[in-house]
């Protein structure tokens, strides 16, 4: 079936440096995306989301960049901080048979070192 | 707080028992839904329902069931058909609006181990 994935599972930066994680989609039809932050033994949470209208969107350290063209999404993180440290999902709304739910990337770990 | 309570934290099972994770909501929501996450992986969707009475099979339904008696609950079976269930087990809940953009609320998750 249609899938969301990410190019790799870990990434380690140093405290002040900028960070990239990549996503690559599948379903063209997908039109609405958005990045997850999941700190150990919790839930995900929203970071920023992003329409198919859109190429970028920016948030509070955080940008978003959508390439349509190649199905491949990213999250920038301005300034990486420890407390950045965690897994980061993209996930792309999905329409199924009765309503809509969210379908997640595999995710990657992120490692904010001193 | 408005949110999404799951219980327990922690859970263990025996081979070939059948076990229920709780999810409730104070949140009001209609939809309710059920990932299962595995190390390595992205959540994946088991069950989810659009309304009370009502609910449908995700991706990796086999193994699990669910009831949707009230609007604020949806708990998860695991049963004994379920092959592999050490997991972390992650509730969500949004509003029929909000499923098409980032309404979605998390629970903290369940982590079951079979023992």
């Amino acid at each position: 079936g249609e899938s969301v994935g990410l190019h790799l599972p870990t990434l380690s930066v140093q405290e002040g440096d900028n960070s990239i994680i990549n996503c690559a989609y599948s379903n063209s039809a997908s039109d609405y995306f958005i990045w997850y932050k999941q700190e150990s033994g919790k839930g995900p949470q929203f970071i920023i989301d992003i329409r198919s209208n859109m190429d970028k969107r920016q948030g509070q350290r955080v940008t978003v960049l959508l390439n349509k063209t190649v199905k491949h999404l990213s999250l920038q993180i301005a300034a990486t901080q420890p407390g950045d440290s965690a897994v980061y999902f993209c996930a792309e709304i999905s329409n199924r048979n009765s309503g809509y739910a969210l379908n997640f990337g595999k995710g990657t770990s992120l490692l904010v070192t001193p | 707080d408005g949110g999404i309570t799951q219980s327990p934290k922690y859970l263990f099972r025996k081979e070939g028992q059948n076990v229920t994770l709780s999810c409730e909501q104070n949140l009001n929501h209609d939809a309710m839904y059920w990932y299962r996450q595995d190390p390595g992986q992205g959540l994946r969707l088991i069950y989810y329902s659009q309304i009370v009475n009502d609910f449908q099979k995700g991706d990796i339904a086999e193994g699990y069931s669910v009831s949707r008696e009230k609007k604020e609950s949806f708990p998860l079976t695991v049963t004994s058909a379920q092959k592999n269930p050490t997991a972390f087990y992650l509730c969500a809940a949004t509003t029929p609006s909000g499923q098409r953009n980032y309404g979605y609320t998390f629970g903290s998750g369940t982590r079951l181990t079979v023992v």
